[in-house]
């Protein structure tokens, strides 16, 4: 079954808007979490490490003033896309990072900004 | 700089035949290695890893080489089924414990009946 599940699975908002992504881990308590994106026909691209308890950790060209990333609790990450433009229209994933062979990806968020 | 390549985008073989999945990588610093399945508006499906000191894992119809002298990993699948058809992403996992994955452009499997 899922490990992982991300909420909500599609949303449209307008252009200035901002938008809240969850991430929950179901059957770990995962300190660490993952953030990704994807564009279409390419790869998915690591964003942020969300840790819990702390600040996360942004990668390089990701503006963490834009996406804010909450991870209060063991169990929920969440990532907040401000004031969202049609180029931040795309497909948003995160994993949880207990596994350290492995990282169980949730279902994914399609974002589309109008 | 793409650190994981996948160089062929798109793959099309017949039900029962072999599919071989191609990934190359520049970075000799990686030490783990490991293969998604990825449907339409899905997130990714693990589905066989690799340690840099092996040369092949096996589970089931799966194999996964590593040749790493030559940086390349490929991603054996026998037979193909109708079902396996997918988007196959190749990733890997810097060493000192690093969760963090670099992930390939990704190819689409497409298994025809």
């Amino acid at each position: 079954g899922a490990v992982v599940s991300q909420h909500p699975s599609w949303v449209i908002c307008k252009s200035g808007t901002s938008v809240k992504i969850e991430c929950r881990s179901l059957d770990f308590q995962a300190t660490t979490m993952f953030w990704y994106r994807q564009f279409p026909k390419q790869s998915l691209m690591l964003m942020a490490t969300s840790n819990e308890g702390s600040k996360a950790t942004y990668e390089q060209g990701v503006e963490k003033d834009k996406f804010l990333i909450n991870h209060a609790s063991l169990t929920l990450s969440t990532l907040t896309v401000t004031s969202a433009h049609p180029e931040d229209s795309s497909f948003y994933i995160c994993s949880e990072g207990f596994s350290t062979d492995t990282q169980y990806f949730g279902p994914g968020t399609r974002l589309t900004v109008l | 700089d793409q650190q994981v390549k996948q160089n062929s985008p798109s793959l099309s073989v017949q039900e029962g035949r072999i599919s071989i999945l191609n990934c190359d990588y520049t970075n000799s610093m990686f030490d783990y290695f490991l293969w998604y399945k990825k449907y339409p508006a899905e997130g990714p499906t693990f589905l066989i890893s690799i340690s840099s000191i092996k040369d092949k894992n096996e589970d089931g119809r799966f194999t996964v080489f590593l040749n790493k002298s030559a940086k390349h990993l490929s991603l054996h699948i026998v037979p193909s089924q109708p079902g396996d058809s997918a988007v196959y992403f190749c990733a890997a996992r810097g060493q000192g414990g690093s969760e963090k994955l670099v992930f390939g452009k990704g190819t689409k499997l497409t298994v025809n009946p």
